[in-house]
């Protein structure tokens, strides 16, 4: 398996466009998350997915983000629209069941909104 | 809420020598977990801590799980120039249910070794 692959891995965006990450989990994998890394926040978990359910969202910074998992395979991340505070790096991990332990993070999406 | 605290936040050493690090919190954990990130990819798992006391080894890296279950200790003996990245821990305070609530990272210590 290729592991967890995410697109793009850079984008550049101007302030008030929509952004789109997209993320393909390891096949096989029931949990999906969607992390955000900044230097002054460090990681956080904004939500994940349980058989393409969305089980905790409470990460989820504002109304402008969403998330969505059509199938076990997809999934994505919406902001709209966006902001310059919203760049960071954006991680998406895979995990059998749930528990950080087992979870593969994705090589990130490097997301810059000027 | 829950954080944790790692130290130093970044060292410079020379290859060869040992490493220590820290990560600390004034919650409990019942899980510690250590990453390593290198530039431009996704963390990594390195260890993983289940029980107070608890002493594991991957290789040159050696982790502990601290008696108060407030931190944890990852040393790597012998750096090699491959060990440059930044080393998370992460705490996580239930193994089932809530997992999105309890479970935090640390801010890293960013690591540079010198030929």
């Amino acid at each position: 398996d290729a592991g967890v692959i995410q697109s793009p891995r850079h984008e550049v965006t101007e302030m008030g466009q929509e952004v789109t990450l997209r993320c393909k989990p390891i096949s096989g994998h029931d949990y999906l998350f969607w992390y955000r890394q900044t230097m002054m926040r460090g990681l956080e978990l904004l939500i994940y997915f349980n058989n393409n359910v969305p089980i905790d969202d409470s990460g989820m910074p504002e109304d402008r983000f969403s998330a969505k998992m059509p199938n076990a395979s997809f999934s994505t991340l919406k902001i709209q629209p966006s902001e310059p505070r919203d760049s960071a790096v954006y991680f998406c991990a895979s995990s059998l069941r749930v528990g950080l332990r087992e979870a593969f993070f994705g090589q990130g999406t490097r997301l810059t909104v000027v | 809420g829950q954080q944790l605290n790692q130290s130093p936040q970044s060292m410079f050493i020379q290859e060869g020598e040992d490493v220590s690090m820290n990560c600390t919190s004034s919650s409990i954990f019942n899980t510690w977990l250590w990453y390593k990130q290198d530039p431009g990819e996704g963390p990594v798992l390195l260890i993983a801590l289940y029980k107070a006391g608890e002493l594991t080894s991957n290789g040159r890296l050696t982790a502990q799980f601290g008696i108060t279950r407030k931190d944890s200790f990852l040393n790597i003996s012998a750096s090699i120039p491959s060990d440059v990245g930044i080393y998370f821990c992460a705490g996580q305070t239930s193994d089932v249910d809530n997992y999105g609530q309890n479970f935090v990272f640390g801010p890293g210590t960013r690591l540079s070794v010198l030929p």
